[in-house]
Order: structure tokens, then C-alpha cells, then sequence
């Protein structure tokens, strides 16, 4: 079974800062995607940046940027020069082929940016 | 192009009564999925559609139908709700899936749903 872990619940940066949220997960594939969504108190789900387990390089989006450590099976989230609006909870999500590529998320990380 | 839309952004159910949570996308998207996501947790998967006239079960189906006659549309059904049922719901498209896994999913603004 897919497993994605989240191990901190909540997190707080001064805006301009930097913060980074950890994410694991469980798999036996070999090739495949993996992503970060937030969610701000809208509720709407939102792409932030996604990395396909291929590519050796580490996916880049304007502000944030992932270190991804296959062989540990490790997914972080950077958020340099932190804004108001980054304040979300953010899920990272891994699909599971075998299941219908259904998303795993996990548990969450409610982010605060602090003016 | 509206992307992924949901009906109706809030509904309050007693308890036995039936309904249809109504989702369209207009991305020609094969793969269509239902989450319902609850207090302080990510989101979990109801049912899915890989195309028009498949349907799939997801990890929490009990209590739910889906069709999917349309590639557009894709309803969600409530045979006779539940407190248990009270979740705020998700619906989702993407492309479909390749070989290295499947693109990103694009998700409507949610259906909170309380069942008194």
C-alpha cells in the first residue's frame, strides 16, 4: 500500500523567510509523479509544484523548489522570500498506478506566514 | 475554458434523504475522481472514472454511486446520508495516465456538505 507522511503538522515563518516542509512516502514503482498542493482557507486545491521520479534535477517553480531524494523516498518543499498569501495547509500527494492512479495525500502542514 | 465545476457549494441534508453532488469539467479530460476531504486531513478517494462508462471504487466508497455517461460530467450520489457523510467533497480531472504515472489534477472548489 502507497503511504505519503507528513511529519509536521504546523509551521511558522516571518514573512521573506524561508521555510521548508518534509514529506515521505512509501512506493515499489519505479517511475512516477509526485506533487505538492495548497490549500488556503478558500478551500480550493491548488498545483504548486510537481517532480517526476525520472528526472534527476530538482522541479523549480518561482518560489519554491523541491529536494527530491529517491533513494530515501524524501519529497521537501521550499517556500523562499515567504509571503502572506503562502499561508495554506499543504498536502503532498503521490499517484498509485496500480489503483487507478488515485492521489495519496498526506496528513497536511498548516503554514503560517507572519508579518 | 471554465475548468472543473461543482453544484452546489453548500448543502444541508437530514439524516436518510438522497442527493446528487453534481461535477463538469470542459478540458476533455478522461480521468475524473471524487475526495471528500474531513477536518484536519487530506483528502481521500471516493470513486473514479478512467473514461466515459467506467467507473471505479476508490478507498471510502461506501455510501455513494457514481456514473459517468459523459466524459464531461461526472455526479456523485448520496443513496442515504449519513453524519458520518458530513465532509467537505472534491472533484477532479485530469489527462489520463502515462507511462510514468499521470498528469496533475485539476480539482473543483469543493461542495461542503453537513448531514444533520
Amino acid at each position: 500500500a502507497q503511504t505519503v507522511t507528513q511529519s509536521q503538522p504546523e509551521m511558522s515563518v516571518q514573512e521573506a523567510e524561508t521555510v521548508t516542509l518534509s514529506c515521505t512516502y512509501d512506493t515499489s514503482e519505479n517511475n512516477y509523479y509526485l506533487f505538492w498542493y495548497k490549500q488556503p482557507p478558500s478551500r480550493q486545491m491548488i498545483l504548486v509544484i510537481r517532480q517526476e521520479a525520472y528526472k534527476q534535477q530538482n522541479a523549480t517553480e518561482n518560489r519554491f523548489s523541491v529536494n527530491f531524494q529517491k533513494a530515501a523516498k524524501s519529497f521537501s518543499l521550499k517556500i523562499s522570500d515567504s509571503q502572506l498569501g503562502d499561508t495554506a495547509m499543504y498536502f503532498c500527494a503521490f499517484p498509485y498506478k496500480a489503483a487507478g492512479n488515485k492521489l495519496t495525500f498526506g496528513g497536511g502542514t498548516r503554514v503560517l506566514v507572519k508579518p | 475554458n471554465a475548468g472543473v465545476t461543482q453544484t452546489p457549494k453548500f448543502q444541508v441534508l437530514k439524516t436518510g434523504q438522497s442527493m446528487t453532488l453534481q461535477c463538469a469539467q470542459d478540458m476533455n479530460h478522461e480521468y475524473m475522481s471524487w475526495y471528500r476531504q474531513d477536518p484536519g486531513m487530506g483528502l481521500r478517494l471516493i470513486h473514479y472514472s478512467v473514461g466515459a462508462g467506467i467507473t471505479d471504487q476508490g478507498e471510502v466508497p461506501n455510501g455513494y454511486n457514481v456514473s459517468r455517461s459523459t466524459t464531461e460530467d461526472f455526479p456523485l450520489r448520496l443513496l442515504s446520508a449519513a453524519p458520518s457523510q458530513t465532509s467537505v467533497y472534491f472533484c477532479a480531472s485530469s489527462y489520463g495516465s502515462g507511462d510514468r504515472g499521470f498528469h496533475e489534477q485539476y480539482f473543483g472548489p469543493g461542495t461542503r456538505l453537513t448531514v444533520t
